[in-house]
């Protein structure tokens, strides 16, 4: 198993530049993340799908777009890139369900480190 | 308010020593649940910890185990024994469960994080 694959590794965009982000896992898990991690922040919350058919915010959605494409694969889109958006972007999944459900840990990508200029 | 404070920016720590470090955590649901997760200098984050706040006993695994005390709302991560590879950047983070039946399906909200170097 593959876990939790995100392309690409590494990306450089202009100012005003659109690109997606791509994510997918093999696990069949519910539930997919983006979050962003900045210097002294942690990782911060973008958006989030709780089952395949939804998404809905997190903690820092502007700027951002989500699609759940289907169960495996979630993308997140920047439609028209800014330096803040500059950041290490992960992708995670978990096994959580609706509620009631129980929650386990949530296994990660390897990241997206993304550069806007 | 901050939901989950690291206050250790850094911490030293000599090979073969134990090491603890903070996390405190701020809710209002009764049901949460708190997670460690190591960084390494590749950036990919692992997975080390969880612990359920309605769980009796202190979590462990392996060289890891959870201190928590849920009335000072600490959960604080003792790495037993440091290794060389232990260096890393350590999370904690936090899944609130809102009441009456609502869910935070599984989002989670992270600390600030603390670097963590282990000396020969």
């Amino acid at each position: 198993n593959a876990g939790v694959t995100q392309t690409p590794k590494f990306q450089v965009l202009k100012t005003g530049q659109s690109m997606t982000l791509q994510c997918a896992q093999d696990m069949n898990h519910n539930s997919m993340y983006w979050y962003r991690q900045d210097p002294g922040m942690g990782l911060r919350l973008i958006y989030y799908s709780a089952s395949e058919g939804t998404t809905d915010k997190g903690e820092v959605p502007n700027g951002y777009n989500v699609s759940r494409l289907n169960k495996r694969e979630f993308s997140l889109r920047l439609e028209s890139a800014a330096p803040s958006q500059t950041s290490v972007y992960f992708c995670a999944s978990s096994e959580a369900g609706l509620a009631g459900g129980v929650y386990n840990e949530q296994f990660f990508g390897p990241g997206t480190r993304l550069t806007v200029l | 308010a901050q939901k989950i404070t690291q206050t250790q920016p850094g911490m030293f720590v000599q090979e073969k020593e134990a090491v603890t470090l903070d996390c405190t955590y701020d809710t209002s649901d009764p049901s949460y649940g708190l997670f460690w997760y190591k960084q390494p200098s590749s950036g990919e984050m692992i997975f080390l910890i969880y612990q359920g706040s309605y769980d009796q006993q202190n979590a462990t695994e392996g060289r890891y185990s959870l201190n928590f005390q849920k009335a000072r709302k600490s959960a604080n991560l003792v790495i037993s024994a440091s290794q060389l590879g232990d260096s890393a950047m350590y999370f904690c983070a936090m899944r609130e469960d809102p009441y009456a039946g609502g869910t935070s399906y599984g989002k989670l909200t992270f600390g600030q994080g603390t670097i963590l170097t282990v000396h020969p």
